[in-house]
């Protein structure tokens, strides 16, 4: 049983590269979430979904899109990457009902330059 | 968007000292939570608390619901190495699949 994996751990991008950062869960969890951890800003939301094929913007949706075509993958994508959007990237998931109890993957460490 | 504030921003203690951390809020949630980060990985849920006034404890941890719903409160007794990390506190309300979370607490133990 692995929880939550995210892919890739590490990547640097170069302004105005794209990418996409995947996150898999393996505990039929209803509900995923995307998050970015910046010094002294705790987490912030990016985008969230309660179920295969519906999403939701967050607290900081700008410049980021989501897609979850399948229940145990969460995939973000960076169309166009900016310097600003240098973070920590934590996926985490919860069962419908119980979003309060989020189980989080181990982080993308991006840097864009 | 909505915030909680977390005090104090870092502590630098010895090991064996007590531990006490709050976070309050501009707006009342129905939950509180208070996740623990290690370095390098993910947070992780500690405490989970339902019901205003309430106080729970898991282990060495102790954690209260305040009673106006605006804050919570954590403290950890008789601190260890593996102790060191980053607290966060969060709040949810009933019926929302999300989280706000604080800016965090960094716990640091001096030799």
């Amino acid at each position: 049983n692995a929880g939550v994996t995210q892919t890739p751990k590490f990547r640097v991008l170069k302004t105005g590269q794209s990418m996409t950062l995947l996150c898999a869960q393996d505990m039929n969890h209803e509900y995923m979430y995307w998050y970015r951890q910046d010094p002294g800003m705790g987490l912030r939301l990016i985008h969230y979904s309660v179920g295969e094929g519906t999403t939701a913007k967050g607290e900081v949706p700008d410049g980021y899109n989501v897609s979850r075509l399948k229940k145990q993958n969460f995939l973000l994508g960076l169309e166009s990457a900016a310097p600003s959007q240098t973070s920590v990237y934590f996926c985490a998931s919860s069962y419908w009902g119980k979003g309060y109890e989020q189980y989080f993957g181990p982080g993308t460490r991006l840097t864009v330059t | 968007g909505q915030q909680l504030n977390q005090s104090p921003q870092s502590m630098f203690i010895q090991e064996g000292e007590d531990v006490s951390m709050n976070c309050t809020s501009s707006s009342i949630f129905n939950t509180w939570l208070w996740y623990k980060q290690d370095p390098g990985e993910g947070p992780v849920l500690l405490i989970a608390l339902y019901k205003a006034g309430e106080l729970t404890s898991n282990g060495r941890l102790t954690a209260q619901f305040g009673i106006t719903r605006k804050d919570s409160f954590l403290n950890i007794s008789a601190s260890i190495p593996s102790d060191v990390g980053i607290y966060f506190c969060a709040g949810s309300n009933f019926g929302n699949e999300k989280l706000t979370f604080g800016t965090g607490t960094r716990l640091t133990i001096i030799p």
